[in-house]
């Protein structure tokens, strides 16, 4: 099975600045890794799939990179909206997400 | 627009059985792929099941397989989990979501609640 770690856990941050989240597969997943956002009490929405490619309706200031093992999700200009937890998800082979990354207000 | 609105959760006890339902409208539901994922309580989101656009293939979790069953009914744009055998571990949110581009899951229901306990 492939495993998915993310880092860091959690993370404070504040609005207008630049935030990176690291997504490492356990194997070379090509760019089968998909990005989504959780807020409390809602379902996840997509974000980025593909790596890299931005979801519909999904804000620019969302950015997707990496393949094989290394990924990054990057927020280029932190909103007041953007405050959530954040899951990445390989689909190479079956589906597996990581711990996930909550974005807190510094 | 898309909408998918999961249903049949509940309190059951261990051992017990349950169906979800999942509606689906505002697309041509016959032609995705849908998923169901979980996310017990206070954790993190986990992928339950996933079957073809047809009912033709299904595939599971390992700790699932042999439980929990998904199908679809395309003329009724409806999906399912049927599960049996439940487990106190097998609390969760349970989320019917959608099969998009590379695999993702591009449209996600608001999720049921399912509640094993004694």
């Amino acid at each position: 099975d492939i495993q998915m770690t993310q880092s860091p856990s959690s993370l404070s941050a504040s609005v207008g600045d630049r935030v990176t989240i690291t997504c490492r597969a356990s194997q070379r997943i090509s760019s089968y890794l998909n990005w989504y956002q959780q807020k409390q009490g809602k379902a996840p929405k997509l974000l980025i799939y593909g790596a890299s490619s931005l979801h519909s309706g999904v804000p620019s200031r969302f950015r997707g990179s990496g393949s094989g093992t290394d990924f990054t999700l990057t927020i280029t200009s932190l909103q007041p909206e953007d405050f959530a937890t954040y899951y990445c998800q390989q689909s190479y082979s079956s589906y597996t997400f990581g711990q996930g990354t909550k974005l807190e207000i510094k | 627009e898309v909408q998918l609105v999961e249903s049949g959760g509940g309190l059951v006890q261990p051992g017990g059985s349950l169906r979800l339902s999942c509606a689906a409208s505002g697309f041509i539901f016959s032609s995705y792929w849908m998923h169901w994922v979980r996310q017990a309580p206070g954790k993190g989101l986990v992928w339950v099941s996933r079957i073809f656009h047809d009912g033709s293939s299904a595939t599971y979790a390992d700790s699932v397989v042999g439980r929990f069953t998904i199908s679809r009914d395309n003329a009724k744009n409806t999906l399912y989990l049927q599960m049996n055998s439940l487990r106190l571990d097998d609390t969760a949110v349970y989320y019917c979501a959608r099969g998009g581009a590379d695999y993702s899951n591009d449209y996600w229901g608001q999720g049921t609640l399912v509640t094993v306990s004694s």
